[in-house]
């Protein structure tokens, strides 16, 4: 089936500093893939839609100068966080679709992040 | 999409059927229905999807009544590892720029 993998699965960071998180589509091509944000107790919010080739779509209150989206090929997007501050801290998932139109969607394994 | 009403939580006994349902009563008729879960500290998991027909895979049965407003997701035999929050989730299959919202799910508890 198809997998969708997501690296580092946690990072520590100091505040001011900058994280890149990176999801891949290892067998197959995504020209969309999906950035979500978890905080604890709660469901996943879509924060952007990255697509391949052209700029993010963005969610409404998600600062798309903070959150640096690049789709730069069909089986790889990042998200970087820029100037990361202590409330960045949170649970990243990406998601990409292998059959557009058709069956579900495949997530990451999810990026656990700590801004101290 | 259509909104979906779920409970909060709910326990099952481990080898007993886990039954959840979900009502989406504003579905429209190209709206299909799609469950997933989310095991604590993972990403979200497929389990399974329909329009109107039943349908069962090897993870879960997926009962959606003839009005179409509501949905079971049954687990037929529950484990301790089926323990995760469930999303019902309830949409069109567009083209490729096509997100899929969560809303709160519910928190299945298996309990030995």
């Amino acid at each position: 089936g198809a997998v969708v993998s997501q690296h580092p699965s946690w990072v520590i960071c100091k505040s001011g500093t900058s994280v890149k998180i990176e999801c891949r589509s290892l067998d197959f091509q995504a020209t969309t893939m999906f950035w979500y944000r978890q905080f604890p107790k709660q469901s996943l919010m879509l924060m952007a839609t990255s697509n391949e080739g052209s700029k993010a779509t963005y969610e409404q209150g998600v600062e798309k100068d903070k959150f640096l989206i690049n789709h730069a090929s069909l089986t790889l997007s990042t998200l970087t966080v820029t100037s990361a501050h202590p409330e960045d801290s949170s649970f990243y998932i990406c998601s990409a679709n292998q059959n557009p139109g058709a069956g579900g969607y495949t997530f990451g394994s999810g990026t656990r992040l700590t801004v101290v | 999409d259509a909104k979906t009403t779920q409970p909060t939580s709910m326990d099952c006994a481990e080898g007993r059927a886990a039954n959840l349902p979900c009502n989406h009563s504003t579905i429209s008729g190209n709206e299909y229905v799609y469950w997933y879960r989310q095991i604590h500290s993972q990403g979200p998991q497929y389990i399974i999807h329909g329009l109107k027909n039943n349908e069962t895979n090897e993870m879960a049965s997926l009962i959606i009544t003839e009005d179409r407003k509501s949905s079971t997701l049954i687990l037929p035999h529950a484990t301790l590892r089926d323990t995760a929050v469930y999303y019902c989730i309830v949409r069109v299959p567009r083209n490729n720029n096509n997100d899929m919202r969560f809303g709160a799910g519910t928190r299945l508890t298996v309990k030995p």
